[in-house]
């Protein structure tokens, strides 16, 4: 099994809402990745675990709350997005941090309204 | 700086012909480059990859050159098919440190049948 599975596909969300985004994946992998991906962009890295430890943080607004609660599970939680937040939010993992093949989920398509 | 520049932006090849996109970085401790395709509505997928001490890799129709003294890399997609028609990213990755990827600003492939 070599997939990370993402729910949900679609998410629209309010500005005032509070939503969570799920990754998981059974590979073994003890790194996961966030990363946010605008139309026509490459994915820009927002978070990465490390055996469950958060590795990286850039600077992402507070507004975007990790969770890595096991070694197969990545939360993203969303508060108070902004319309610019709208994106496609894709989860990866690898068998660790930094290692060579890097396997990416389908995404979770957000609008934020 | 770990800049990884890409070109073109976008690109139409005809059936059967040769799809070629490049790419170039300024961090010499990437240690590892990687091309990803994504098809629209997918996260990306690892296409094939080299590390610095080769300077080609060739698996099936795919093929990376790579020039480290140049600090540049390019895949090339041979006798090119409407299916290969998405959006490739080159990145690189170093073993130490940061230890994530970092992506071009991706090609956009359009194969013509």
């Amino acid at each position: 099994d070599t997939e990370v599975t993402q729910t949900p596909k679609h998410l629209v969300m309010g500005m005032t809402n509070k939503k969570s985004l799920k990754c998981e994946q059974h590979m073994g992998h003890r790194a996961m990745y966030w990363y946010k991906q605008k139309a026509k962009k490459p994915p820009e890295l927002m978070f990465v675990y490390s055996y469950e430890k958060l590795s990286i943080n850039e600077s992402v607004p507070s507004r975007f709350s990790p969770e890595c609660p096991n070694s197969s599970l990545l939360n993203l939680h969303l508060h108070a997005l902004q319309p610019e937040d709208s994106a496609l939010y894709l989860c990866a993992s690898s068998q660790e941090k930094g290692n060579t093949e890097a396997f990416f989920g389908q995404g979770t398509r957000l609008t934020v309204v | 700086q770990q800049q990884v520049k890409q070109s073109p932006q976008s690109l139409i090849v005809q059936k059967g012909g040769i799809s070629i996109i490049n790419c170039a970085y300024e961090n010499t401790a990437f240690d590892y480059f990687p091309w990803y395709q994504q098809f629209p509505g997918k996260g990306p997928a690892l296409l094939i990859a080299i590390r610095p001490d080769v300077s080609e890799k060739k698996e099936g129709r795919f093929t990376i050159s790579f020039n480290k003294s140049a600090k540049q890399f390019s895949l090339h997609i041979m006798d090119s098919q409407p299916g290969d028609s998405a959006t490739y990213f080159c990145a690189g990755l170093q073993d130490t440190g940061r230890r994530a990827l970092t992506f071009g600003s991706g090609t956009r492939l359009q194969v013509q049948p």
